[in-house]
C-alpha cells in the first residue's frame, strides 16, 4: 500500500524566502510528526498532531516555523524568512491510532532536503 | 523525562563479522524502545521494537536486540554483517510520552 509521501523531495531557496513542505500520511493514521534531521544531529522533534487535538508545538525552534494539518490528513510545514541554519532534511512520520500502550511504530516519509543559500 | 545515548557515531565491521550497535536509555517509566534503519536518501524504517512482551526481540534482516533493564540498554546485534547492512541506525525511546526521543544515530560501515 501507499506509504508516507513528502513533497518536494528537494528544495533550494534563497535566504529570507518562505517555503512550504508537504506531507501526505498513510490513510487512516491519526498521528503525524515533523522532524528535522541535520548532519550528525539525529532527529529533532518539531511538532506533533493527534486527531482533532491541539498540536504539540513544543519542538518548533522559532516563530518562523509553523505547521497545519487539514482534515486530519495532509500536513504543511511552513518556514518563513528562511535562514541558512534552516538547511536540513525535514522528515514526516505518521502512526495509526495511538492506543493506551503507546507502542505504535512510526512510518516515515523519504524527507524533503531543504537548502537555503 | 526520557533520553537516548548511542555510543559511537560510526561503527566499522568486515563482511561476515558480528554487528553490535549500542543504545542506552533513560526513562522515568517503563519504556518502549525502537530501532530504525535509514538508507541513503530514504526515510527511517522500523527494524524492531520492545514492548515488554519479551526481552529478546527479533527484527527484520536478521537483527535482534535485548532489553536489559539493569543496564538500561537495548543494544542491536546481527551475527554476520552483509554489505547491504551499511546504513544509519537510530535508537528511540518512548516513555510516558507519545513523542519518542531519538538518538543521534550510528553509521554502520561494512568492509568487503
Amino acid at each position: 500500500g501507499a506509504g508516507v509521501s513528502q513533497s518536494p523531495s528537494n528544495k533550494v531557496t534563497e535566504k529570507g524566502k518562505d517555503v512550504e513542505l508537504r506531507c501526505d500520511p498513510i490513510s487512516g493514521h491519526t498521528a503525524l510528526y515533523w522532524y528535522r534531521q541535520s548532519l550528525g544531529q539525529g532527529l529533532e522533534f518539531l511538532i506533533y498532531f493527534q486527531g482533532n487535538s491541539a498540536p504539540d508545538k513544543s519542538g518548533l525552534p522559532s516563530d518562523r516555523f509553523s505547521a497545519e494539518r487539514t482534515g486530519g490528513s495532509v500536513s504543511t510545514l511552513t518556514i518563513q524568512r528562511t535562514q541558512q541554519e534552516d538547511s536540513a532534511v525535514y522528515l514526516c512520520a505518521s502512526s495509526p491510532v495511538i492506543t493506551g500502550t503507546g507502542d505504535n511504530e512510526q512510518f516515515f516519509g523519504p524527507g524533503t532536503r531543504l537548502t537555503v543559500l | 523525562a526520557q533520553s537516548v545515548t548511542q555510543l559511537g557515531s560510526h561503527v566499522s565491521v568486515s563482511e561476515g563479522a558480528l554487528v553490535l550497535l549500542r543504545c542506552n536509555y533513560s526513562s522515568s517509566v517503563p519504556p518502549y524502545l525502537f530501532w530504525y534503519v535509514q538508507y541513503p536518501n530514504q526515510g527511517l524504517q522500523l527494524l524492531l521494537k520492545y514492548t515488554s512482551a519479551a526481552t529478546l526481540v527479533k527484527g527484520i534482516n536478521g537483527f535482534e536486540a535485548e532489553f536489559k533493564k539493569s543496564e538500561t540498554s537495548f543494544h542491536l546485534t546481527k551475527p554476520s554483517a552483509h554489505m547491504s547492512d551499511a546504513a544509519e541506525y537510530f535508537c528511540a525511546v518512548r516513555g510516558g510520552s507519545y513523542i519518542p526521543t531519538f538518538g543521534r544515530g550510528t553509521s554502520l560501515i561494512v568492509h568487503p
